[in-house]
């Protein structure tokens, strides 16, 4: 199946510091969404992106729709140590209508 | 308001045996699609069911099957294990088929094939 291109593949950074991460595919996309999985759990959805340009926030985390509809951007501010986990972007082609393809994920350690 | 739930938590089954795995949608939601998270791997897409039809299938072989039942609760079934189906299976529910549709998941089953 087709999977997204997601970077960076892992990040270690001190508690404080803000994070970015990105996703990105050789198709247009009408659909993005941001995922946080914790081992041995199933992913708990972040955010929701449905137009082109969008920007949302959900407390701390902020993801953008990529204005050519093949990337979306994740950036968390101030990270703290509950904040260590597996980020996943998932997105749908236009043509696909229900099936969503995930990123291959970006594990991030907070460290104290 | 419960969320999405699965069963069992944990599996082990032998390569050419059978497996079902359930899954119970969140309160309100028709819609439920499943996928296998291998180690270190995204989910991948297997299928999907809104109202007790098939409504959509990734790259999976046929002896990958389910079923979705009138409370909107599905099935997984996997004929002919392989050790390669070793993985995480999640289920997602959703409030309808589509792009405005957000899916949310289960803990999911692990499956172990040996």
């Amino acid at each position: 199946g087709q999977q997204l291109n997601q970077s960076p593949q892992s990040m270690f950074i001190q508690e404080g510091e803000d994070v970015s991460m990105n996703c990105t595919s050789s198709s247009i996309f009408n659909t993005w969404l941001w995922y946080k999985q914790d081992p041995g759990e199933g992913p708990v959805l972040l955010i929701a992106l449905y137009k082109a340009g969008e920007l949302t926030s959900n407390g701390r985390l902020t993801a953008q729709f990529g204005i050519t509809r093949k990337d979306s951007f994740l950036n968390i501010s101030a990270s703290i140590p509950s904040d260590v986990g597996i980020y996943f972007c998932a997105g749908q082609f236009v043509d696909t209508g229900n099936q969503f393809y995930f990123g291959t994920g970006t594990s991030l350690t907070v460290i104290p | 308001e419960t969320g999405v739930t699965q069963s069992p938590t944990h599996l082990i089954k032998t390569r050419g045996q059978q497996v079902t795995l359930r899954c119970s949608s969140q309160s309100g939601h028709n819609t439920v699609s499943w996928y296998q998270q291998a180690l270190g791997q995204g989910p991948q897409f297997i299928f999907q069911y809104y109202r007790e039809e098939e409504n959509g299938r990734g790259n999976f072989p046929p002896r990958f099957s389910g079923l979705q039942f009138p409370n909107y609760s599905s099935e997984l079934n996997v004929n002919a294990l392989e050790l390669d189906d070793s993985a995480l299976y999640l289920c997602a529910s959703s409030l309808g088929s589509g792009r405005r549709y957000e899916q949310y998941f289960g803990p999911g089953t692990r499956l172990t094939v040996t």
